[in-house]
């Protein structure tokens, strides 16, 4: 069965404090994998598509990474504003549907 | 660009009456999906359209939920008769062909 495991649930950080956050994913076969933000009351807001393991996607303070068997997403010097929910998302081949994991809910403190 | 768009945003019915739920995707995004979140728990695909075309439709739950998509353009999802599992928040998403998706706000629904 299709399954993505996010780790932490939760994440306290300082700011300026660098972590990352794990998305391990069990999928028969790969179209893609997706990083999304989640702020309080809104819907996911797209942040990055990983198609291949060893692939590497960078916007601002966030990088993504890609392996066979998980992802990461790294958080250089975060800010408060970096606080929100972060999603990862699996898109087995053959359609379009997509499976979330429960998020990783990061907080940054000033 | 306008983004998609939900509403109403928020919507509280008594259980057994019917709700209907409207998106409005991005202009010439042929894939429009539906998917929700329950108390808490991961966000689960309902239904996916390309243009007026039901492409997967796996996630709907029972036949008490009911989506179209008239024209291609905006969509509706129709929950008759409501009951007290279905409440949750409500997503709708666009997209081109291998983007990731653009999502609106989501409409919260409760039923009691």
């Amino acid at each position: 069965e299709d399954q993505v495991t996010q780790s932490p649930e939760a994440l306290r950080l300082q700011e300026g404090e660098s972590s990352s956050l794990n998305c391990s994913y069990t999928v028969s076969g790969l179209r893609g994998l997706f990083w999304y933000r989640q702020d309080p009351g809104k819907g996911p807001e797209f942040l990055f598509t990983l198609y291949s393991a060893g692939e590497e996607k960078e916007k601002e303070r966030l990088k993504a990474t890609l392996t066979k068997k998980e992802s990461f997403l790294h958080i250089t010097a975060p800010k408060p504003e970096d606080s929100a929910t972060y999603l990862c998302a699996v898109r087995p081949t053959g359609g379009f549907k997509t499976i979330f994991g429960a998020g990783t809910r990061l907080f940054v403190k000033a | 660009e306008a983004g998609v768009t939900q509403f109403p945003s928020h919507s509280v019915i008594e259980k057994g009456q019917t709700v209907t739920l409207r998106c409005d995707p991005i202009s010439g995004h042929d894939n429009l999906y539906w998917y929700r979140r329950v108390m808490g728990k991961e966000i689960k695909f309902l239904l996916h359209f390309v243009k007026e075309s039901k492409q997967d439709e796996s996630g709907m739950p029972n036949n008490r939920f009911l989506a179209e998509r008239t024209g291609g353009t905006y969509s509706t999802l129709k929950v008759q008769p409501a009951e007290l599992e279905d409440s949750g928040v409500y997503f709708c998403a666009s997209s081109q062909e291998y983007d990731g998706y653009t999502f609106g706000s989501g409409t919260r629904l409760t039923v009691v």
